[in-house]
């Protein structure tokens, strides 16, 4: 049974670092492309990055694109957020999704969330 | 960018009932476009991909279909704990998510 169990949220100052991590259980990790989509409190959802399954690719959405990097180790079967510059609108509950089947378009797996909140 | 725009934004029905909510796309997305649902307090849930395939372990009253820009969800006969938001997702440039359309069970 597919499992990805966030972790890392946490409260921080505008400008600063966070880093969000992924641990991934119940499948082949080392053959899926790997992604973090974000939720604001009572919005909807966003989709944030997305990772080749053998780590070469990355992409970014436009409002995270500079400061955010997604990373993989798969000798752990963990995903990365590395978040800088941190802005009041980051702030949601990030969750970590696994792609479904072979390509990028859709999430089959997602975990139950890391909340950040950015304040001072 | 695609934006997806999801009607109604809100839907209230009874259980038994037919509940069809519509997805519309700014450009075509051929038939890459899924559907979640998801309940307070959880996770998304994956119900349908490239337009009107069932995802593992959906009910068969989930049904797609559509394609180009115009799509739709049919949940055919409403069950109390299909209460919920339910989002399109188009997966054809980049990867973006309609607004939500909140469907309660009266």
């Amino acid at each position: 049974q597919v499992q990805l169990v966030e972790s890392g949220g946490d409260v921080v100052q505008p400008g600063r670092s966070l880093r969000l991590s992924c641990a991934a259980s119940g499948f082949t990790f080392n053959t899926y492309a790997m992604h973090w989509v974000r939720q604001a409190p009572g919005k909807g959802l966003e989709w944030v990055a997305l990772i080749s399954y053998d780590g070469l690719n990355q992409y970014y959405a436009a409002s995270v694109k500079g400061r955010f990097t997604i990373s993989r180790d798969n000798s752990k079967n963990t995903v990365h957020l590395q978040m800088n510059s941190l802005r009041a609108e980051d702030a949601a509950l990030y969750y970590c999704a696994k792609s479904h089947g072979g390509n990028y378009k859709y999430f089959d797996n997602w975990g139950q969330g890391a909340l950040v909140t950015v304040s001072s | 960018e695609i934006v997806l725009t999801q009607s109604p934004a809100t839907l209230s029905l009874s259980p038994g009932e037919r509940a069809t909510l519509s997805c519309r796309a700014s450009q075509s997305v051929s038939s890459y476009l899924a559907w979640y649902q998801q309940k307070p307090g959880q996770a998304p849930r994956l119900l349908i991909y490239d337009a009107s395939k069932r995802a593992t372990d959906i009910p068969a009253r989930f049904g797609g279909s559509g394609s180009g820009t115009d799509f739709t969800l049919t949940i055919s006969s409403l069950e109390p704990e299909d209460s919920a938001v339910y989002y399109c997702q188009q997966g054809t440039n980049w990867l973006t998510f309609g607004q939500g359309t909140r469907l309660e069970i009266k």
